[in-house]
């Protein structure tokens, strides 16, 4: 069965460093996405991507934050500079069209900012 | 501003038993609502996926029904076992034609619902 994939799985890092998450999206999907779980809080929607350009951002996305596609694989969320309150499960999702409508998520990658 | 609730936060019953969870949301103009499943540490996987226009979609054992109109869908899980075991998750998707957008889905807590053997 189609996955979304991501990598790593877990990486850690020193506050004002650059973190890089991969993710690999369902091969036919057009839409993607990237929300984050701080422990013990909702899940929270930062970023969708489409037609090779952001769709959408909510207010954490700020400018620490980026995203690229840069093959027709990969999907790339990139930390500038890491502050301790990033650390969090960050999710990537993938959607074939919004009229359908099922989201799928990846297995996530934890962040910890030390 | 669109908020998902989810009643009880958590939930423990003996195997074998019929339960129901809940999730309210305060903004009716969705496109679709969905529910997860999420393990501790782990990803989440979508369970059942219920277009606004319908009023309930059945996977197996689970039951997911949407009452639009009052903001309410109960997830029910029929003869429940041990490995459903596991935080619950709901999820909105506000309508387009109302201001939403592709795929951004709002979240209630979850219920962490525990399944004894």
């Amino acid at each position: 069965e189609p996955e979304v994939t991501q990598t790593p799985s877990h990486q850690v890092t020193q506050m004002g460093q650059e973190v890089i998450l991969r993710c690999v999206p369902i091969s036919n999907h057009l839409y993607f996405y990237w929300y984050r779980q701080i422990l013990g809080q909702k899940v929270e929607f930062l970023v969708s991507f489409y037609n090779n350009e952001i769709s959408e951002k909510s207010e954490i996305f700020d400018d620490q934050f980026s995203v690229e596609r840069p093959d027709g694989s990969n999907f790339t969320l990139k930390i500038r500079s890491t502050k301790l309150e990033d650390s969090a499960m960050y999710f990537c999702a993938s959607l074939w069209t919004g009229f359908v409508g099922e989201l799928f998520f990846g297995e996530g990658s934890r962040l910890t900012v030390l | 501003k669109q908020e998902v609730t989810q009643i009880p936060a958590a939930l423990s019953v003996p195997e074998g038993e019929n339960l129901v969870l809940n999730c309210s949301f305060t903004d009716s103009a969705i496109y679709n609502l969905q529910w997860f499943r999420q393990d501790p540490g782990k990803g989440l996987t979508s369970l059942l996926l219920i277009q606004s226009s319908q009023r309930e979609q059945t996977s197996g054992r689970l039951n997911a029904s949407l009452d639009k109109s009052s903001g309410r869908s109960t997830l029910y899980i029929a003869a429940s076992q041990p490995g459903d075991s596991a935080t619950y998750l709901c999820a909105v998707r506000a309508d387009m034609n109302y201001g939403g957008s592709q795929g951004n889905l709002i979240f209630g807590k979850g219920t962490k619902l525990s399944v004894k053997p």
